[in-house]
């Protein structure tokens, strides 16, 4: 099945840091997507990005998509204690088709 | 702002048991989907549900698994025969309609363990 593939597998940084997470997949997707989890909770989206689009900002959050490597990044500014979490990236082959997770990237920001 | 209730939020059962699992999605939403987290592990798409039929599934979803909108309101999972490997973190989540872009609202999760 099609997934994400989280890189680091964790990352730790001190406050204030920024937080790069990669991810990369198969094959050809309608958009892809980020979402955070704190520790035992559910998922929360983050931020979304289509095909035809290249990056996209949301507050301190940036993502880039490089359709041609299959590849997307997860940039966090000037990271915080509250930042600890494990980020997914998830992907859409297809417009309706469900999202299929990465294995994520665990977040740990020491302040 | 608008949320998607899971329960129980913990549940032991002995293998080989029935267990059901329920959702609250939210209420205008349309499409409804369960996912495992086995614990450590990546975040694993079960099924999804719209128009009272499974409109995908996964290998996972085997014939123990099965869901069902009983009302207007809930969405069940239901695992016929609990086995230790069925221990997980289970979240239900749903979305609106086709002119979204399959964002997910998520609910907290229902932990599973099997003995």
């Amino acid at each position: 099945s099609q997934q994400g593939e989280e890189d680091p597998q964790a990352l730790s940084i001190q406050e204030g840091e920024n937080a790069t997470m990669n991810c990369s997949y198969k094959t050809s997707i309608n958009n892809l997507q980020w979402y955070r989890q704190n520790s035992g909770r559910g998922l929360v989206h983050l931020i979304l990005i289509r095909s035809n689009e290249r990056e996209k900002h949301s507050g301190r959050l940036r993502v880039t998509l490089d359709t041609s490597k299959k590849s997307s990044s997860l940039l966090i500014t000037a990271s915080r204690a509250a930042d600890t979490a494990s980020y997914f990236c998830a992907t859409v082959l297809q417009a309706g088709t469900a999202l299929i997770f990465g294995k994520g990237t665990t977040l740990s920001v020491s302040s | 702002e608008p949320e998607v209730t899971q329960t129980p939020s913990h549940q032991v059962t002995q293998m080989g048991q029935e267990v059901i699992l329920r959702c609250v999605p939210i209420s205008n939403h349309l499409y409804f989907y369960w996912y495992r987290q086995i614990l450590g592990q990546k975040v694993e798409f079960l099924v999804s549900f719209y128009n009272n039929e499974i409109s995908e599934k996964s290998e996972i979803f085997d014939d123990q698994f099965s869901v069902e909108r009983p009302d207007g309101s809930n969405f069940t999972l239901k695992i016929r025969s609990t086995k230790l490997e069925d221990s997980a973190m289970y979240f239900c989540a749903s979305r609106q309609g086709m002119a979204g872009a399959n964002v997910l609202t998520f609910g907290a999760g229902s932990r599973l363990t099997v003995l």
